[in-house]
């Protein structure tokens, strides 16, 4: 149940298109939902984040969004370019609580030019 | 740069033995929280500190531990070593650790390679 499930593992998308990244948990009480990216050699960084009292959040090319009902969540990444190109983890986590935060496997993205 | 510094980046050791690893937090962070990331198994978080105490434990083996100095900085000892140990350790830090909402600030990590 602290499982946060990720995919597709990898993925491959044209410059310019939209990278689509999906997520599924199943403990109800996880609200807090953070992507993070990875570029090779260095550690996770925060990309962008949502509570579940929204239903989606923008932040310049990317986007998450989020069914509550459905207890899934997804990153998409708009006009993808060759710098996105990385590895994004999904992650769930409690606000309330000193809780960990549950990490997907992650998908490594890459952007054909 | 996040501002979380880990000593050594590369760690080349053989089974059996036991390595230390060290991170340093951001100015400021009271929280420090370790990963072990493997090519398959994605980011699995270990333990975390919060102002020199253990707060939260997650797949830590007996095998490991950690702990987190006056200063701040933590330390994650690894013992008795096997060939599945090799992987990334990342070391992360917060402002609190109160809340699994706070941004988490990760490490360069250590690459250890047990042969």
């Amino acid at each position: 149940q602290q499982q946060v499930k990720q995919s597709p593992q990898s993925l491959i998308v044209q410059k310019g298109g939209i990278s689509i990244i999906n997520c599924a948990y199943e403990n109800t009480a996880f609200d807090y939902f953070p992507w993070y990216q990875q570029f090779p050699g260095k550690g996770p960084a925060l990309l962008i984040a949502i509570r579940p009292d929204v239903s989606e959040k923008k932040e310049g090319r990317f986007t998450i969004s989020f069914n509550k009902s459905a207890k899934q969540f997804s990153l998409h990444i708009m006009d993808s370019q060759p710098g996105d190109s990385a590895t994004y983890f999904c992650a769930a986590s409690m606000i309330s609580s000193a809780s960990k935060i549950i990490f997907g496997s992650g998908t490594r993205l890459s952007i054909r030019p | 740069d996040s501002g979380v510094t880990q000593t050594p980046k590369h760690l080349i050791t053989a089974t059996g033995q036991r390595v230390t690893l060290r991170c340093s937090p951001r100015s400021g962070d009271l929280s420090v929280y370790w990963y072990q990331q493997s090519l398959d198994q994605g980011l699995q978080f270990l333990i975390q500190y919060y102002n020199g105490e253990e707060r939260a434990k997650g797949n830590i083996l007996e095998r490991f531990s950690a702990q987190q100095f006056p200063d701040l900085h933590s330390e994650l000892n690894l013992s008795s070593l096997e060939l599945g140990d090799s992987a990334l350790y990342f070391c992360a830090s917060s402002e609190t650790g109160g809340g699994g909402g706070r941004e988490q600030f990760f490490g360069p990590g250590t690459r250890l390679t047990v042969l």
